[in-house]
């Protein structure tokens, strides 16, 4: 159980086009998922958490307005990252908190290149 | 000074090998202290999760809590070259989750 999935894993595209991420909880549900960028050999570094219904919180340093979240169900959340430029390519990474609980789930993550 | 301490490693051990991960964490709030495994080029995947200090073990992973002392581990019995990977302490403050750097372990055959 405790499945999270991620589409697309992997995507390149050219610099100035927008790209979506999809982030799904499988066989549960979660009222917030979590959106984390993590370059190489280096940690999460957490961008956002979005609550299903209601606007994402993001974390200082993050433009909210370069990366859109939306978090329409209790299975789907998904990242916008618009007119991408070449430092946006990264890997991202979401995951998703049980409802009842504290446990996050991290799905496998989307390795974004922008050329 | 990081909220939360992990050695970055690389760690290397031969297989068959105890290995023992740690952390230690200056924020006495932190209530849930969880333990990820992470392949390259993966998202992390729980390993194993707990709230309260002492052991807590599952096959050959036991995790250990000391709340006095805001340290944690992660200890790794019968290592095996699958276990290569990084591995991330987390702990949870509110809603976030709080990483330490992350200990490259190399498990040699």
């Amino acid at each position: 159980g405790a499945v999270v999935s991620q589409h697309p894993s992997w995507v390149i595209c050219k610099s100035g086009t927008s790209v979506k991420i999809e982030c799904r909880s499988l066989d549960f549900q979660a009222t917030t998922m979590f959106w984390y960028r993590q370059f190489p050999k280096q940690s999460l570094m957490l961008m956002a958490t979005s609550n299903e219904g209601s606007k994402a919180t993001y974390e200082q340093g993050v433009e909210k307005d370069k990366f859109l979240i939306n978090h329409a169900s209790l299975t789907l959340s998904t990242l916008t990252v618009t007119s991408a430029h070449p430092e946006d390519s990264s890997f991202y990474i979401c995951s998703a908190r049980v409802l009842a609980g504290d446990e996050q789930y991290f799905g496998p993550g989307t390795r974004l290149t922008v050329t | 000074q990081k909220e939360v301490e992990q050695d970055p490693g690389p760690l290397s051990v031969p297989e068959g090998a105890i290995v023992s991960l740690n952390c230690t964490y200056s924020n006495s709030a932190f209530q849930y202290f969880m333990w990820y495994r992470q392949y390259s080029r993966k998202g992390p995947e729980l390993l194993m999760y707990t709230y309260s200090s002492g052991n807590k073990e599952d096959g050959r992973f036991t995790a250990q809590v000391d709340k006095s002392s805001k340290y944690i581990s992660l200890f790794i019995r019968d290592s095996q070259p699958s276990d290569s990977a990084t591995y991330l302490c987390a702990m949870t403050f509110g809603n976030k989750l709080v990483f330490g750097a992350g200990t490259i372990l190399r498990v040699k055959s």
